[in-house]
């Protein structure tokens, strides 16, 4: 079954603990993203990768990594929490397209995170 | 910039009622516009889609119609049915062919 994956689904920790979120594709694509989804807001965009090794930010990009050393993986990493970036993440796929395609993105069940 | 301007909710409507649900969007150019829906708990699904002015994209009994006129996407269901509750977003493809999403309609039928 052709699917993004997320782990873990939820997590609660503590302001200035790392952690990890990891997203994984099976679809073989090469653009990934991460979103954070917040109440009036909308989805945001934090990161996203053009392929492999190709990263670049998105629109809140701060307090935020990411890495893409694989093709299906895509981890979100926060090196020290806040509060702040309480939410719930999403990463996404989506074929590389070019010209007008239609740019259809695939979004994974979504992970909520509540920082102390 | 682009940007995404959609109707708040939340939406509050009985079974059989029509739906609308208002998009506006700003953008260079015509980008491809999108609807998703966030069924509860979980991601994000693509409802429809149009990729050019005048189209209109379908599914699951909705419908939006690219107006570049009235730079518009609204969404539209005749008979809605109480497992439509969900939250929709409407989208648009960014210059980096990243989404551009509105705030989501909340909409909530009630048998």
């Amino acid at each position: 079954e052709a699917q993004v994956t997320q782990n873990p689904r939820y997590l609660i920790t503590v302001t200035g603990k790392k952690l990890t979120v990891t997203c994984s594709q099976n679809m073989n694509h090469e653009y990934m993203s991460w979103y954070r989804q917040d109440p009036g807001l909308g989805l945001r965009q934090i990161y996203y990768s053009m392929n492999v090794e190709v990263t670049d930010k998105g629109d809140v990009p701060e307090g935020y990594k990411v890495s893409r050393k694989e093709k299906r993986n895509f981890p979100l990493i926060l090196e020290s929490p806040s509060p702040n970036q309480t939410s719930l993440y999403f990463c996404a796929s989506r074929p590389q397209v070019s010209g007008t395609g239609s740019y259809e993105q695939y979004f994974g069940p979504g992970t909520r995170l509540t920082v102390t | 910039g682009n940007s995404v301007t959609q109707m708040e909710g939340p939406v509050t409507l009985s079974e059989e009622a029509f739906l609308t649900i208002n998009c506006t969007y700003t953008a260079t150019g015509y980008p491809s516009l999108f609807w998703y829906v966030q069924y509860p708990g979980e991601g994000l699904q693509l409802l429809l889609k149009a990729t050019k002015a005048d189209d209109k994209g379908s599914n699951k009994g909705f419908e939006a119609t690219y107006r570049k006129e009235t730079t518009s996407f609204h969404l539209e269901k005749g008979s809605v049915q109480v497992s439509d509750s969900a939250v929709y977003f409407c989208a648009l493809r960014g210059s980096q062919g990243n989404l551009i999403f509105g705030k989501g309609t909340k909409l909530s039928v009630k048998p």
